[in-house]
């Protein structure tokens, strides 16, 4: 059965300063990945995904994710954090053959000034 | 930018009382999905809806729910007799056809009481 591994509840950083959220799947067979933000108050935004192709995704404003298949990793990353990045970030995964997703249990990133 | 709507935003409820929860997708959209967030818990899958049928469900949903799409912007869930253990941020989905980007709303806060 799918599953995805978000390991870290919260992560505090300082504005500017890079950084990563990890995400960790399990799936018997290929899969779509994904990030999804949720700001304050807000509905799940779709990040990025990953579909085929080239492994290295990027979002409009400034995130990437690499996926890693032999390590069965998605993780994102950001070079330089900005205040309004301040959200509960959620990787979610799909198989091909179905539209569910199924996510993790999300990493709250805090950027102080 | 379209994007989906779900009303109401908190509703509270009795235990034993039914609900409804109100979605309208984005407008071109033909695929449609519930999903929930027990406070502190993972988003989960409850339903996958697509030509007044639905495709895919979870365990969750079980005879207690249902879903319906009554017009042709609605797309609504319902709880016949809600237990305690359903208050949870419900969330509405939609998506342009299977496979693609889920687009949610901002959820439906429900408290039973």
């Amino acid at each position: 059965a799918q599953s995805v591994t978000q390991l870290d509840s919260q992560v505090p950083v300082f504005e500017e300063a890079p950084v990563e959220l990890r995400c960790n799947y399990s799936s018997s067979v290929s899969v779509y990945l994904f990030w999804y933000v949720q700001y304050p108050n807000q509905g799940l935004q779709l990040l990025l995904k990953y579909l085929s192709g080239s492994t290295l995704v990027e979002s409009i404003n400034g995130f990437e994710a690499e996926f890693n298949k032999s390590q069965t990793s998605f993780h994102l990353r950001k070079p330089s954090v900005h205040i309004s990045d301040t959200a509960e970030y959620f990787c979610a995964v799909s198989e091909m053959d179905t539209d569910k997703l199924i996510f993790g249990t999300g990493t709250r990133l805090q950027v102080f000034p | 930018e379209p994007e989906v709507t779900q009303t109401p935003s908190h509703q509270v409820t009795q235990m034993g009382q039914e609900v409804i929860l109100r979605c309208v997708p984005i407008s071109n959209h033909l695929y449609f999905y519930w999903y929930r967030q027990i406070l502190g818990q993972k988003v989960e899958f409850l339903v996958s809806f697509y030509n007044n049928e639905i495709s895919e469900k979870s365990e969750i949903f079980d005879d207690q729910f249902s879903v319906e799409r009554p017009d042709g912007s609605n797309f609504t869930l319902k709880i016949r007799s809600t237990k305690l253990e359903d208050s949870a941020m419900y969330f509405c989905a939609s998506s342009g056809s299977s496979g693609e980007t889920q687009y949610f709303g901002p959820g439906t806060r429900l408290l039973v009481l």
